[in-house]
């Protein structure tokens, strides 16, 4: 069974300082790993993806996250945030699709604040 | 340009009432997903289907049903079964490979009355 843990519900950070969300998962097969920001009353969008290629996943709007096998994280940095950036963030497994049945499971979710 | 599309945006329905939300896809995927979004809480997973004629219960199919009679099209009715019915509704697609994200609609808002 997979699952996933994001280990902050609430995330408050001044404009232009860095960003950490965290997640950490659980897998009995190789995970791909997903991070999706979610604006008020909007679809989820894509930040970036870890699918066994490389550990360090840059993605859009300056994201990027680290895949930690030994650690089973993959948290989600930004090193300068913007008012933009304010938002809910999910982190998402998929594993072994017959296995999981081709499901994802998605974190509880971390809203982040940005402060001016 | 490819994408998911959900109508209505914005639903409100009376007590006793079945309502039918739409979702299409050109984007020529096998899997279309289901989701319900409540307040301050993650995705809960209502139904999926992974390729036409077939689908398969989530986490909190009871009260909703489903169907998928073409690939691009994935219905979900809110039937008078489902208690609580007040949320916001996700609708999701992807390639049938461990690797492939999912593409989400813009979200359709149900409000019982």
């Amino acid at each position: 069974a997979q699952s996933v843990t994001q280990l902050d519900s609430h995330v408050s950070v001044s404009e232009g300082t860095p960003v950490l969300l965290r997640c950490n998962y659980s897998s009995s097969y190789s995970p791909s790993l997903f991070w999706y920001v979610q604006h008020p009353n909007k679809g989820l969008q894509l930040l970036l993806k870890y699918t066994s290629a490389a550990t360090l996943v840059k993605g859009i709007n300056g994201f990027e996250a680290e895949f930690k096998k030994s650690e089973t994280s993959f948290h989600l940095t930004k090193p300068s945030a913007h008012m933009s950036d304010a938002a809910e963030y999910f982190c998402v497994v998929s594993d072994d699709e017959k296995a999981a049945g081709n499901k994802l499971t998605f974190g509880g979710g971390t809203r982040v604040l940005v402060k001016p | 340009d490819g994408g998911i599309t959900q109508s209505p945006k914005y639903l409100f329905r009376k007590e006793g009432q079945n309502v039918t939300l739409s979702c299409e896809q050109n984007l020529n995927h096998d899997a279309m997903y289901w989701y319900r979004q409540d307040p301050g809480q993650g995705l809960r997973l209502i139904y999926y289907s992974q390729i036409v004629n077939d689908f398969q219960k989530g986490d909190i199919a009871e009260g909703y049903s489903v169907s998928r009679e073409k690939k691009e099209s994935f219905p979900l009715t809110v039937t008078s079964a489902q208690k609580n019915p007040t949320a916001f509704y996700l609708c999701a697609s992807r390639w049938t490979t461990n690797t492939g994200e999912l593409f989400f609609g813009e979200g359709s808002r149900l409000t019982v009355l």
